[in-house]
C-alpha cells in the first residue's frame, strides 16, 4: 500500500517550458514534503522542500505547491533546461514520528531541446 | 557540504555469496539509512538506524542484515545474494532534530548485480 505515489512514470517537455510533476499523498499525519532529484549511476540530491504550514515554496526555478486538502503536491520547473532531465521523486514524513521518509515511485522527467 | 561515500561502486556476484555493502558519512549525522531503488518501485527502505550499535527493519528488510559499530559507518549485509536482490543500493544519513532531520543526503549508489 503505497502511501506516496507518482502517477506519472515519464513526462517529456520542451525545453523553456514549463514542466510540472504530481505527487499524492494518503497519511493525513505527513507534515514536511521533500523533491529529490536523481540522475542515472548518480544518488538522489535534495531540490526543495515544504512544510504542511505552507502551500508554496520557491527556489529559483523551482517551486513546490501543497494542496493539503487534496493531499497534494506538485513541483514546477519554469523554464526547463535540458539539465533538468532527470528521475524526479518525492518524499512525505511525519516529523513527530521520527526521520523516516517515505518516497514515491519517482516520475522521469526528458526536457528536449 | 555532507558526504556519503559508498566504497563500491559496482559489483558482480554469485548466488549465495555473503555480500558487503560500506557506507560513510563524514557528518556527525546520527541517522543512517539503506534504500534499493528499483524501476517503478522508487527507493525502498531496507534497515536504519538511528545511532551505534542500533538497527530497526525498514520496508524490505528481508535477506538482509546491518551493522553499525561506528557512528561515521553503516553497513549492510547479504547473507546469502540473491538474483532478486540485483538492484541499486543507496545509503543515507540525516541529522535529528528540527527540520534538517528530515533531509536526508544520500550516496552515489552501489550497482549490485547477482548471477
Amino acid at each position: 500500500d503505497q502511501q506516496v505515489k507518482q502517477n506519472s512514470p515519464s513526462l517529456s517537455v520542451q525545453e523553456g517550458r514549463i514542466s510540472i510533476l504530481n505527487c499524492d499523498y494518503t497519511n493525513s499525519m505527513f507534515d514536511y514534503f521533500l523533491w529529490y532529484k536523481k540522475y542515472p549511476a548518480e544518488g538522489p540530491t535534495f531540490l526543495i522542500s515544504i512544510s504542511s504550514i505552507k502551500d508554496k515554496n520557491e527556489d529559483g526555478r523551482f517551486t513546490v505547491f501543497l494542496n493539503k486538502s487534496a493531499k497534494h503536491l506538485s513541483l514546477h520547473i519554469v523554464p526547463s533546461q535540458p539539465g533538468d532531465s532527470a528521475v524526479y521523486f518525492c518524499a512525505a514524513s511525519d516529523t513527530n514520528a521520527g526521520n523516516m521518509l517515505t518516497f514515491g515511485g519517482g516520475t522521469r522527467l526528458m526536457v528536449k531541446p | 557540504d555532507v558526504k556519503v561515500t559508498q566504497s563500491s561502486r559496482y559489483l558482480v556476484k554469485r548466488t549465495g555469496e555473503k555480500v558487503f555493502l560500506e557506507c560513510v558519512q563524514d557528518m556527525d549525522h546520527e541517522n543512517m539509512f539503506w534504500y534499493r531503488q528499483d524501476p517503478g518501485l522508487g527507493l525502498r527502505l531496507i534497515y536504519f538506524s538511528y545511532d551505534v550499535k542500533m538497527k530497526e527493519k525498514g520496508d524490505i528488510p528481508e535477506g538482509y542484515s546491518v551493522s553499525r559499530e561506528k557512528k561515521e559507518r553503516f553497513s549492510l549485509i547479504l547473507e546469502s545474494a540473491s538474483t532478486n536482490q540485483t538492484s541499486m543500493y543507496l545509503c543515507a544519513s540525516s541529522a535529528t532534530g528540527a527540520r534538517s532531520g528530515n533531509t536526508i543526503y544520500f550516496g552515489e549508489g552501489s550497482w549490485l548485480t547477482v548471477v
